[in-house]
């Protein structure tokens, strides 16, 4: 089956510790996104990529950081410079040039 | 800020159709509308998307208006499981998905 893999689905940290969450797709998709989610609230974009070894920062990158070493992954990594990082984490993918973005089941990170 | 306007909650009777709307004014020539649901503790699933014209799939319509400032998105008949939230979203770049708060349906027997 083709789709989107997040690992683990519940993570717990404490503070003062980075943490990185995975994110591995086999759709031979282009590009890679991160979102985060607060509870009621819409996703808000950290970081994307659309190409290997490249990536831009989305709304809110403060305390975050990403690699894009394979086409396959996009590991997040939460800083302890993240303030308040206990949310829910989505990874997408689509096509390259095309919106439609396919989701990942989410990681849900919270901290001690 | 979401360039969208959907209302926070309805309800749909289980096998009624669901018409969702969404105000989007300010959209411009080249975005589309996409539509995305979200059940409790899942990531977001893709639903329809269009530009000018109506679009139907296997899970929904899409009801554009002629001057592209609102649509509507059709369930033919609900079910329990299509209880989520529903965003819609107006987009031209791949990049720029602006997730709001979406419309909570709630689907009752």
């Amino acid at each position: 089956d083709g789709g989107i893999t997040q690992s683990p689905k519940y993570l717990f940290r404490k503070e003062g510790q980075n943490v990185t969450l995975s994110c591995e797709q086999n759709l031979n998709h282009d590009a890679m996104y991160w979102y985060r989610q607060d509870p009621g609230q819409g996703l808000r974009l950290i970081y994307y990529s659309q190409i290997v070894n490249d990536f831009q920062k989305g709304d809110i990158a403060e305390g975050y950081s990403v690699s894009r070493e394979k086409k396959e992954s996009f590991p997040l990594t939460v800083t302890s410079a993240q303030k308040n990082p206990t949310a829910f984490y989505l990874c997408a993918s689509s096509r390259a040039g095309v919106e439609t973005q396919y989701f990942g089941p989410g990681t849900r990170l919270l901290v001690l | 800020d979401a360039k969208t306007t959907q209302p926070p909650s309805m309800d749909c009777a289980e096998g009624r159709a669901a018409n969702l709307p969404c105000n989007h004014s300010t959209i411009s020539g080249n975005e589309y509308v996409y539509w995305y649901r979200q059940i409790h503790s899942q990531g977001p699933q893709y639903i329809i998307h269009g530009l000018k014209n109506n679009e139907t799939n296997e899970m929904a319509s899409l009801i554009i208006t002629e001057d592209r400032k609102s649509s509507t998105l059709i369930l033919p008949h609900a079910t329990l499981r299509d209880t989520a939230v529903y965003y819609c979203i107006t987009t031209g770049t791949a990049s720029k998905l602006t997730f709001g708060t979406g419309t909570r349906l709630q689907v009752t027997l």
